[in-house]
């Protein structure tokens, strides 16, 4: 049972502009969110954060939006760069948890330029 | 300050055989968890450890087994290998206060992907 979702394996966007990462959630009880990156042959690194008490946290190039009524989130990166080209997953948890992630299943972002 | 190093970092395996990977923690946390991700697929938890015992498990099966070191270091160990169990196999760590709930970020590995053939 996937409880969170990316639902477009791959996107592809010009150098400069705007990227958006969709990734959706069944379980309301998920509380805390986390996107990573990912290149080739390396462990995922994190990007950013948000917890369900925020609509929207914002760190230089990236914001993360959280819609709990939707069970959405999205991650913007703007202006797109080459160096962002990689597989980025979204993860939550909540209280029941047990201190599991759930990962998505990842987006592919090529930025072209 | 010394990220988190696996190894081996690729190893072939046949089916039946046993498996023990290695991880050590990025100096100054004292939580390890063990993702595995399957070709395609996004990370799935196995289990995490702190202070040296199991705090948190996922759908995996018995044969799947950890242990964590007093250097906060720790193993996954696989026995009796199946082919599903080819897979690239993380470990992150992460700092944690107390025996609560895991809310910081994980620093993860650049994992050790097993092959069973």
């Amino acid at each position: 049972d996937q409880q969170v979702k990316q639902n477009s394996p791959s996107l592809s966007v010009q150098e400069g502009r705007i990227s958006i990462l969709n990734c959706d959630y069944t379980n309301s009880m998920f509380d805390y969110f986390l996107w990573y990156k990912k290149y080739p042959a390396e462990g995922p690194t994190f990007l950013i954060s948000i917890s369900s008490i925020k609509d929207k946290n914002e760190d230089g190039r990236f914001t993360v939006f959280l819609n709990k009524s939707a069970k959405h989130l999205s991650l913007h990166i703007v202006p797109s760069q080459p160096g962002d080209s990689a597989v980025y997953f979204c993860a939550a948890s909540g209280p029941n948890s047990g201190n599991q992630f759930y990962f998505g299943t990842g987006t592919s972002l090529t930025v072209i330029p | 300050e010394t990220g988190v190093t696996q190894s081996p970092t690729h190893l072939i395996k046949t089916r039946g055989q046993q498996v023990t990977l290695r991880c050590s923690s990025q100096s100054g946390h004292n939580t390890v968890s063990w993702y595995q991700q399957a070709l395609g697929q996004g990370p799935q938890f196995i289990f995490q450890y702190y202070r040296e015992e199991e705090n948190g498990r996922g759908n995996f099966p018995p044969r799947f087994s950890g242990l964590q070191f007093p250097n906060y270091s720790s193993e996954l160990n696989v026995n009796a290998l199946e082919l599903d169990d080819s897979a690239l196999y993380l470990c992150a760590s992460s700092p944690k206060t107390s025996g609560g709930r895991n809310t910081g970020e994980l620093f993860f590995g650049e994992g050790s992907r097993l092959t069973v053939l």
